[in-house]
């Protein structure tokens, strides 16, 4: 199993572009997690889905779009990118946060500057 | 989700036993207590998690007190592959369904040859 693969690794985007974070996950989760983390923070949780069609915010959506239509896929949209969306994200995804397999998988990360 | 706090940073030196604090005063009887750790540039790796009993893995041991106020994460020997950022989660089984963690500021761990 690949886990959970992020593209791209790398971007630099100019303020008021847009851009799509692709997370995939090949180990037939259902529940699928975006964070961003700041330098020298914790991760932010920005938005999540529990299943394919299924998606809500965290605690910070704002600028951020997501889409659920499949189970492995689980895109993040940036419109109108602002210097304040710098940053690390993270896509992670479990099987089901019940008590004995409650393990989430992280992504090795995509790191987003905006200039 | 009820808030942790933990020590900034610690260090220990390779091949001893590092036992990680987290306080969590305010812990509700559905809360599990999990522990991520996140390496250099790396996305965070799942550890251990327990409710009430204490825990073994591979990896770790996970003791809780006995009012579950605070808990320690346990490294037995570390090495310096152990160095990284840990953090102490708790996540709420009934009320927090979505499986969300709240991740803290952390401990960063160093650790010396």
């Amino acid at each position: 199993n690949a886990g959970v693969t992020q593209t791209p690794k790398f971007r630099i985007l100019k303020i008021g572009q847009s851009m799509t974070l692709q997370c995939a996950q090949d180990m037939n989760h259902n529940y699928m997690y975006w964070y961003r983390q700041d330098p020298g923070m914790g991760l932010k949780l920005i938005y999540y889905s529990v299943g394919a069609g299924i998606t809500d915010k965290g605690e910070v959506p704002n600028g951020y779009n997501v889409s659920r239509s499949t189970t492995e896929d689980f895109p993040l949209r940036l419109e109108l990118a602002a210097p304040s969306q710098t940053s690390v994200y993270f896509c992670a995804s479990s099987y089901y946060p019940g008590d004995d397999t409650d393990t989430q998988y992280f992504g090795p990360g995509t790191r987003l500057t905006v200039l | 989700d009820a808030k942790t706090t933990q020590p900034n940073s610690m260090e220990s030196n390779e091949e001893e036993p590092v036992h990680l604090p987290c306080n969590h005063s305010t812990i509700s009887g559905t809360d599990y207590i999990h522990w991520y750790r996140q390496l250099p540039s790396q996305g965070p790796e799942y550890v251990i998690h327990g409710l009430t009993s204490n825990v073994n893995n591979r990896m770790a041991s996970l003791a809780i007190a006995e009012d579950r106020k605070s808990s320690t994460l346990i490294l037995h020997r570390a090495t310096l592959r152990d160095a990284a950022v840990y953090y102490c989660i708790l996540r709420d089984m009934i009320y927090n369904q979505g499986g969300k963690l709240i991740f803290g500021q952390g401990t960063e761990l160093s650790v010396k040859p």
